[in-house]
């Protein structure tokens, strides 16, 4: 049961611009938002999350927008990096419970 | 501060094999989660552990997998027979306490399985 999923395997962007990773869920009762980075050979890092009692949470050039009413959740990242180039997973939980849901991941390259 | 170490970091094995991994946490951390990730999807929780207590083990294939964690730090995970849909990537992570979802997991690099 993919309750997580990001439909984007890929994204390329041009370094300096915006990138836009989405996600969209389908478990109402998440209402706790990851988002990881993962590079080759590495674990997934955490990245940034968001609480479903906001609908913005930014950290310096990461930013996460929740639209609670679409279960839709994006990561934009400004401007971007070439070191940015990794995996990026979404993931989501639900208070009762500690079990994160992730989806397949978007793999952004950006491009110098 | 060390991260999650876990070995071994590559594993060939040949179906209905048996195989373990093992992970140690961060110095301190009380929760351990053990996650199975299949190429092109996300990681998928297995276990976890609060202390050397299990929480959750609800999508652990209990036939033929199994998790111990004594004394509450290092853990070990175990397949046996091993099947080729096994072949994934199997990551550790761990978090301080653990109770709440905004209690940050940290991940280890993982185990590459490869199950011919």
């Amino acid at each position: 049961d993919q309750q997580v999923k990001q439909n984007s395997p890929s994204l390329s962007v041009q370094e300096g611009r915006i990138s836009i990773l989405n996600c969209d869920y389908t478990n109402s009762m998440f209402d706790y938002f990851l988002w990881y980075k993962k590079y080759p050979a590495e674990g997934p890092t955490f990245l940034i999350s968001i609480s479903s009692i906001k609908d913005k949470n930014e950290d310096g050039r990461f930013t996460v927008f929740l639209n609670k009413s679409a279960k839709h959740l994006s990561l934009h990242i400004v401007p971007s990096q070439p070191g940015d180039s990794a995996v990026y997973f979404c993931a989501a939980s639900a208070r009762y419970n500690n079990d994160m849901r992730f989806g397949a991941g978007t793999r952004l390259t950006v491009k110098p | 501060e060390a991260g999650v170490a876990q070995s071994p970091r590559y594993k060939i094995i040949e179906k209905r094999q048996s195989v373990a991994f093992w992970c140690n946490p961060i110095s301190g951390h009380a929760t351990l989660y053990w996650y199975q990730q299949i190429l092109g999807q996300g990681p998928k929780l297995l276990i976890q552990f609060q202390n050397n207590g299990v929480v959750d083990d609800s999508q652990l294939p209990k036939d033929r997998f199994s998790a111990e964690r004594l004394k509450g730090v290092d853990s070990t995970l175990k397949i046996q027979p091993a099947k080729l849909e096994d072949s994934a990537v199997y990551l550790c992570a761990s978090s301080l306490v653990g109770v709440l979802p905004t209690d940050t997991q940290y991940f280890g690099p993982g185990t590459r399985l490869t199950v011919l």
